[in-house]
């Protein structure tokens, strides 16, 4: 059972372009979502992340849209730039019962993006 | 936001050996988890580990395979245990309430 579906293997942007990637969850309990940047070997870098009491976040490039009536989330990124190019996860989580932190992460099965000059 | 680091960065074993894996977090936290992310999948969870309690493990693994430990509140501890070709991955350690992941170890199991 995936809960965390990202629909797109990949996806092509010509530079100065917008990127948008896109996730999906079935879980009604995640209330907090992330998205990752993976290059082959290395460990996930954090880009940004959003609270399901917003419905978008914004930082520099990057911005998550959250709907959570469609359970839906999507990544923006403006302008796209060469050094983009990777694989793009994004994941959620479900806050403890005291909604004071949240745990374990559940990841989509990511997006290869891949940004032409 | 707590930084972590592992160990190995790296390794390269034979079939049949087990290797184990060091987690160390510069600030006291209560829950940590291991991940795994085999080549070309997604990241998935492999077990939750509690201070002072046994290691939660996520449907398909098990304690026998990946046991667990966690001794203080700032360590932790995966072995990867009679390890087969299935089993190279990338292996990464994560504490609660933080986006962060430590650097992750790369395994190769010949």
């Amino acid at each position: 059972d995936q809960q965390v579906k990202q629909n797109s293997p990949s996806l092509s942007v010509q530079e100065g372009r917008i990127s948008i990637l896109n996730c999906d969850y079935t879980n009604s309990m995640f209330d907090y979502f992330l998205w990752y940047k993976k290059y082959p070997a290395e460990g996930p870098t954090f880009l940004i992340s959003i609270s399901s009491i917003k419905d978008k976040n914004e930082d520099g490039r990057f911005t998550v849209f959250l709907n959570k009536s469609a359970k839906h989330l999507s990544l923006h990124i403006v302008p796209s730039q060469p050094g983009d190019s990777a694989v793009y996860f994004c994941a959620a989580s479900a806050r403890n019962a005291g909604g004071t932190s949240y745990g374990k992460l559940t990841f989509g099965q990511g997006t290869i993006l891949t940004v032409h000059p | 936001s707590a930084v972590i680091s592992q160990k190995p960065s790296r390794d390269i074993c034979q079939r049949g050996t087990s290797l184990t894996i060091q987690c160390q977090v510069d600030s006291q936290v209560t829950m940590m988890f291991w991940y795994r992310q085999q080549p070309g999948q997604s990241l998935t969870l492999i077990a939750t580990a509690n201070q002072g309690s046994e290691a939660t493990y996520e449907s398909g693994f098990v304690i026998d395979k990946f046991p667990i430990s966690r001794p203080n509140l700032t360590f932790s501890t995966l072995t990867v245990s009679n390890m087969s070709p299935e089993d190279s991955s990338i292996y990464l350690c994560s504490v609660e309430d933080t986006q962060y992941f430590g650097p992750g170890t790369r395994l190769t199991v010949l």
